[in-house]
């Protein structure tokens, strides 16, 4: 595909079950990205990987948090027990060498 | 704590007129100053961006203005179209490296 792909577009979770996010970065993007937004904020941070290396998971909330790209393409984010706080949209972004990022339209995830 | 504050949170110009948004940033290591726009749904999308080394860049009906003595940096939409009604983040980033730290956003709203 042409851009960043993200699945699924709306996760709704009950609190305390693991839910996987997925991202499928432009082809032959070195870096991809995983950011969370809350509503009505600006995209917050989490990890970062250089092909199939985690450089940066700095900004991942708590140990909940988990992702992954094994093959140093298509990512998984996972979040194990998911609490109310969870819920936001998380946006996925890709960027080729010295080139700015392109993002997905995001997973929202809503949790009762 | 928020690296890059970003006012107003929103602001509604008549069309034609002139949309300004203005971005501050505490870290003086950053390097690449590029602004986001996001509809309803969609993930951000690159709109500009500029680097330290100039102080002004122009793209269209969209600059930036740069101070780099004030760590300011603004975006300025001409000829406001409604189409231009979306949200629109400031973000900056350390050299080569791609972690954006964005600002809260800025809800612009053009009046037919």
């Amino acid at each position: 595909g042409a851009g960043v792909s993200q699945s699924p577009r709306y996760k709704v979770a009950k609190r305390g079950q693991d839910v996987a996010l997925r991202c499928d970065p432009i082809s032959g993007h070195v870096s991809l990205f995983w950011y969370q937004q809350a509503l009505g904020q600006g995209p917050e941070f989490l990890t970062y990987f250089q092909n199939e290396a985690q450089l940066d998971k700095s900004g991942l909330p708590s140990d909940r948090f988990f992702a992954e790209r094994p093959e140093g393409s298509v990512s998984t984010l996972k979040i194990q027990r998911t609490q109310q706080e969870d819920s936001a949209v998380y946006l996925c972004a890709s960027s080729g060498v010295a080139s700015p990022l392109h993002f997905g339209n995001g997973t929202r995830l809503t949790v009762t | 704590q928020q690296q890059v504050k970003q006012s107003p949170q929103s602001l509604i110009v008549q069309k034609g007129g002139i949309s300004i948004i203005n971005c501050a940033y505490e870290n003086t290591a950053f390097d690449y100053f590029p602004w986001y726009q996001q509809f309803p749904g969609k993930g951000p999308a690159l709109l500009i961006a500029i680097r330290p080394d100039v102080s002004e860049k122009k793209e269209g009906r969209f600059t930036i203005s740069f101070n780099k003595s004030a760590k300011q940096f603004s975006l300025h939409i001409m000829d406001s179209q409604p189409g231009d009604s979306a949200t629109y983040f400031c973000a900056a980033s350390l050299p080569i490296d791609y972690k954006l730290s964005f600002g809260a956003g800025t809800t612009v709203t053009v009046r037919a």
